[in-house]
């Protein structure tokens, strides 16, 4: 079973479209993130919700839309891509603060 | 968060004993080292942290100066598939605020195994 999953894996699409990326966690974990791999490598986080509330909001043009419905879900919703978008997107889960984070396998978002 | 910086590459022999230092000069009394590793098109995946004292667990050891302001994670016996990015993060170790859980990564060191 994986812990961290997201889908999809790939993602190819033009600019100005709008897509989503999903991540679920079968970890009960209460704590879940999104953080974005640039073409340098640089992890950098984008948001982090804790049961269902949004508790950290990095500087993020307003286009990105996190949603958690559940604990257990976190969707990355994104308007109006723009080529500068294209990235691997990682979902990460923990419990409380631990600094345990358990990620997914990554989204590799291309926009053309 | 205090900033960590680590070799940009090390390679190590496979079988043998994988030494990757990480510098923390600024860490604060209540940041805790934290060592992460990302090979290649995987998500990042958690190794082990320490607050001051040595730590072990099945996938490495933590060595943490007395000072703090260095620590080494050791591979004992790195294999073809340690082969990866190792991320050095200093954190806060709190619930509250805007660093709730925050891991902030920098560069990393690139190792890699050969036969």
């Amino acid at each position: 079973d994986t812990a961290v999953s997201q889908t999809p894996k790939y993602l190819v699409t033009q600019m100005g479209n709008d897509k989503s990326i999903k991540c679920e966690q079968n970890l009960g974990h209460d704590t879940m993130y999104w953080y974005k791999q640039d073409s340098k490598k640089f992890l950098k986080i984008m948001f982090s919700y804790n049961n269902k509330e949004l508790i950290i909001n990095e500087t993020v043009p307003n286009r990105f839309s996190p949603k958690s419905p559940d604990k257990a879900h976190l969707n990355l919703h994104i308007n109006s891509l723009e080529l500068g978008d294209s990235a691997v997107y990682f979902c990460a889960s923990t419990q409380g603060v631990t600094g345990e984070l358990f990620f997914g396998e990554g989204s590799r978002l291309t926009v053309l | 968060d205090a900033k960590t910086t680590q070799p940009p590459s090390m390679d190590c022999a496979e079988g043998r004993a994988a030494n990757l230092p990480c510098n923390h000069s600024t860490i604060s009394g209540n940041e805790y080292v934290y060592w992460y590793r990302q090979i290649h098109s995987q998500g990042p995946q958690y190794i082990i942290h320490g607050l001051k004292n040595n730590e072990t667990n099945e996938m490495a050891s933590l060595i943490i100066t007395e000072d703090r302001k260095s620590s080494t994670l050791i591979l004992p016996h790195a294999t073809l598939r340690d082969t990866a990015v190792y991320y050095c993060i200093v954190r806060v170790a709190s619930a509250g605020g805007t660093s709730y859980g925050k891991l902030t990564f920098g560069q990393g060191t690139i190792l890699t195994v050969h036969p």
